[in-house]
């Protein structure tokens, strides 16, 4: 199993540009998450989907912040437009029904820098 | 109030020594459960284990253990014999309630440092 895949690995940007962050999960899991990383506030998560349906977006930070899940094997996390303050490390993580929607597999993240 | 508290921001050993890792967490609810996930350098959070708040028992696996004790709200993790690869950033989290559970209350994090 290649486990979470996420990409870019390392995105630079500039302040306002779009930035997209894509995910796939590992097949047969039925939760996907987003988190972000920063040293001031640690790890955040920002939505939950289950079946491809979002739950909780609650920890979304703002409207300049939006995220998909069109089918099983993909999701995508846009920010337009990014803000320096947008600059962390950005995970996808899946879990499967049977082991508990809290037991998380994590991608190796998405390092985002906005100049 | 749920909460998770990681005390030690950043633990250094030597080789070989055991290390302990604090976690005293938070919670008003009967069901939680209590894990640690651990961040290499490389980046990716990988889990190490869960515990439901009904299973006091401490769990060994390899050089890894977990001393879970509701009386002081604690959730501690002992790395025996600790090996270089064992330097990573550490992370304690609890989830509660049945509905909401996906939700992680996520520690601040130690930092392990093992020495050569």
């Amino acid at each position: 199993d290649a486990g979470v895949i996420q990409s870019p690995r390392h995105e630079v940007t500039e302040m306002g540009q779009e930035v997209t962050l894509r995910c796939k999960p590992i097949s047969g899991h039925n939760s996907l998450f987003w988190y972000r990383q920063t040293m001031m506030r640690g790890l955040e998560l920002l939505i939950y989907f289950n079946n491809n349906v979002p739950i909780d977006d609650s920890g979304m930070p703002e409207d300049r912040f939006s995220a998909k899940m069109p089918n099983a094997s993909f999701s995508t996390l846009k920010i337009q437009p990014s803000e320096p303050r947008d600059s962390a490390v950005y995970f996808c993580a899946s879990s499967h029904r049977k082991t508990g929607a809290n037991v998380l597999t994590f991608g190796a993240g998405s390092r985002l820098t906005v100049l | 109030a749920q909460k998770v508290t990681q005390a030690q921001t950043e633990i250094s050993v030597v080789e070989k020594e055991d290390v302990t890792l604090d976690c005293v967490y938070e919670t008003r609810d009967t069901t939680y459960y209590l894990f640690w996930y651990k961040q290499p350098p490389s980046g990716e959070l990988v889990f190490l284990i869960r515990r439901n708040s009904f299973d006091e028992q401490n769990e060994i696996s390899g050089r890894y253990s977990w001393n879970f004790q509701k009386s002081t709200s604690s959730f501690n993790f002992t790395i025996t014999a600790s090996q270089v690869v064992d330097s990573a950033v550490y992370f304690c989290a609890l989830a509660f309630g049945v509905d909401s559970n996906y939700q992680l209350i996520w520690g601040a994090g130690t930092k392990l440092i093992i020495k050569p």
